[in-house]
């Protein structure tokens, strides 16, 4: 039972493409994040929602977008995808009485 | 703006060697502090964190951190170091109402024979 999981693991697409990674939470949890690890391997969080609400927004092009349907997911949709864009994102989850984030196995983008 | 530092991008320990991983905050106010691991390929695990409780923190696999106000510290250690703890360690402190993460840069474990 894999409490926070990602799709797809690997995506290798080329510039200018439009793609979407999706998270999925079985945590019960109402508060979901994206992260990007680049390629030095430094975190950075890009969004939150909380309750399928924005609460977080990083300094983010508007190329990239999160949609919560409902409090278990969180999907990232990415437009005109560029080179520097090639990383590894990471959907975390938490519930609201903790100060925990469990994070899910993570999305290896490659841009050509 | 709260800000992790790692000190020390790569540490290298012989098997059965102390293992010192340092961070350092920067807060007026002592905020939360968690040390990940990533291992080849993985996602995230906590090892253990720190929520003004007890300045000493055990974690899983053998670690343990100490908050240190004084110092702004939050180093972790392991007394006696073993090939499977060869991993990416992250520093990370709570900023804000959200519980947004600030990650260290990272260190990197390797442990030889």
């Amino acid at each position: 039972d894999t409490a926070v999981s990602q799709t797809p693991k690997y995506l290798v697409t080329q510039m200018g493409n439009d793609k979407s990674i999706k998270c999925e939470q079985n945590l019960g949890h109402d508060t979901m994040y994206w992260y990007k690890q680049d390629s030095k391997k430094f975190l950075k969080i890009m969004f939150s929602y909380n309750n399928k609400e924005l609460i977080i927004n990083e300094t983010v092009p508007n190329r990239f977008s999160p949609k919560s349907p409902d409090k278990a997911h969180l999907n990232l949709h990415i437009n005109s995808l560029e080179l520097g864009d090639s990383a590894v994102y990471f959907c975390a989850s938490r519930s609201g009485g903790s100060d925990e984030q469990f994070f899910g196995p993570g999305t290896r983008l490659t841009v050509l | 703006a709260q800000s992790v530092t790692q000190l020390g991008s790569h540490v290298s320990v012989s098997e059965g060697a102390l293992v010192l991983l340092r961070c350092n905050y920067s807060s007026s106010v002592p905020p939360y502090l968690f040390w990940y691991v990533q291992y080849p390929n993985q996602g995230l695990q906590l090892l253990l964190k720190y929520t003004s409780a007890a300045t000493l923190v055990k974690g899983i696999n053998g670690f343990e951190a100490e908050f240190k106000k004084s110092e702004t510290s939050f180093h972790l250690t392991k007394p006696s170091a073993h090939m499977s703890d060869a991993a990416e360690y992250f520093c990370a402190a709570f900023s804000g109402g959200y519980n947004k993460l600030i990650f260290g840069a990272g260190t990197r474990l390797a442990v030889h024979p």
